[in-house]
C-alpha cells in the first residue's frame, strides 16, 4: 500500500535561518512526489513535484526539495526561510502508471517562522 | 499553474438542508475531480472521484447519498450534501487535474451547518 509520512507535526525556525520539512514514502515502483502549501482557511498550493530527473527540484518561493530513493525521502527545503512561509505543509505520492488518481497525503507539518 | 475555483468559499445552513458546492476548471478540462474533506489542523481525506459522464467513485465509509456527485462537463463537478447535519461541518476542497501529473486545488468551501 502507498503511504506518506511527515514526521514532525511542527517545525519552528527563526527567520532567515534554513528550513526543513521531513517526508518519506512507500510506493511500488518510481514514485511521483509533491509538497504543497495551505494558508488558514485556504485551498492547496502546488509548490513543487518529483517525476523524473535530478534529484534536486526547484519549486515555488524559493522551495526545493531532494529526491532520496535509497532513503525514500523527498524532504522540503529552503535556504533562508521567512516569515511568511508559516503555514501548513503536505507531502503527497501516487504511484506511476497512475494518471487520474488521487494523491495520498501526509498528516501536514505546520511551518512556523519566528521573526 | 492552472486555476479550480470552488463555490461558494462558505456557507452556513440549518440542519436537514441541502447544500451544493461546485468545482470548476478555468482554464482547462478535468476529466477527472477530486473531493476531500479536512478537519481542522488534519489531512485532507479523500471522498470520491468524480469522472465526466459517469459515476463518482465513493471512498470507504463515504455515504454516497449524503454526498452526492454531479461531473457533467469537462469543467464543472458539483457536490451536493444532503439533509445536512452539524457533523457534516467542514472544510470541503476539490482538485483537478486534467491529463497534468499534478493536482491543482480549488480554495476551499467552509460548511458550517447549525
Amino acid at each position: 500500500a502507498q503511504s506518506v509520512a511527515q514526521p514532525e507535526d511542527q517545525v519552528n525556525v527563526a527567520e532567515g535561518n534554513p528550513l526543513t520539512v521531513k517526508c518519506t514514502y512507500s510506493v511500488s515502483g518510481n514514485p511521483y512526489l509533491f509538497w504543497y502549501v495551505q494558508y488558514p482557511n485556504r485551498g492547496l498550493q502546488f509548490l513543487l513535484k518529483y517525476i523524473t530527473g535530478d534529484n534536486l527540484v526547484k519549486g515555488s518561493y524559493g522551495f526545493e526539495a531532494e529526491f532520496n530513493k535509497s532513503q525514500t525521502s523527498f524532504h522540503l527545503k529552503k535556504p533562508s526561510a521567512l516569515v511568511s512561509d508559516s503555514a501548513l505543509y503536505f507531502c503527497a505520492v501516487r504511484g506511476p502508471n497512475q494518471a487520474g488518481t488521487a494523491l495520498i497525503f501526509g498528516k501536514g507539518t505546520t511551518l512556523s517562522v519566528s521573526s | 499553474g492552472a486555476v479550480v475555483s470552488q463555490h461558494p468559499s462558505w456557507v452556513i445552513c440549518k440542519s436537514g438542508t441541502s447544500v451544493k458546492i461546485e468545482c470548476r476548471s478555468l482554464d482547462f478540462q478535468a476529466t477527472t475531480m477530486f473531493w476531500y474533506r479536512q478537519f481542522p489542523k488534519q489531512s485532507l481525506m479523500l471522498m470520491a472521484t468524480s469522472n465526466e459522464g459517469s459515476k463518482a467513485t465513493y471512498e470507504q465509509g463515504v455515504e454516497k447519498d449524503k454526498f452526492l456527485i454531479n461531473h457533467a462537463s469537462l469543467t464543472l463537478s458539483t457536490l451536493t450534501v444532503t439533509s445536512a447535519h452539524p457533523e457534516d461541518s467542514s472544510f470541503y476542497i476539490c482538485s483537478a487535474g486534467g491529463r497534468s501529473d499534478t493536482q491543482y486545488f480549488g480554495p476551499g468551501t467552509r460548511l458550517t451547518v447549525l
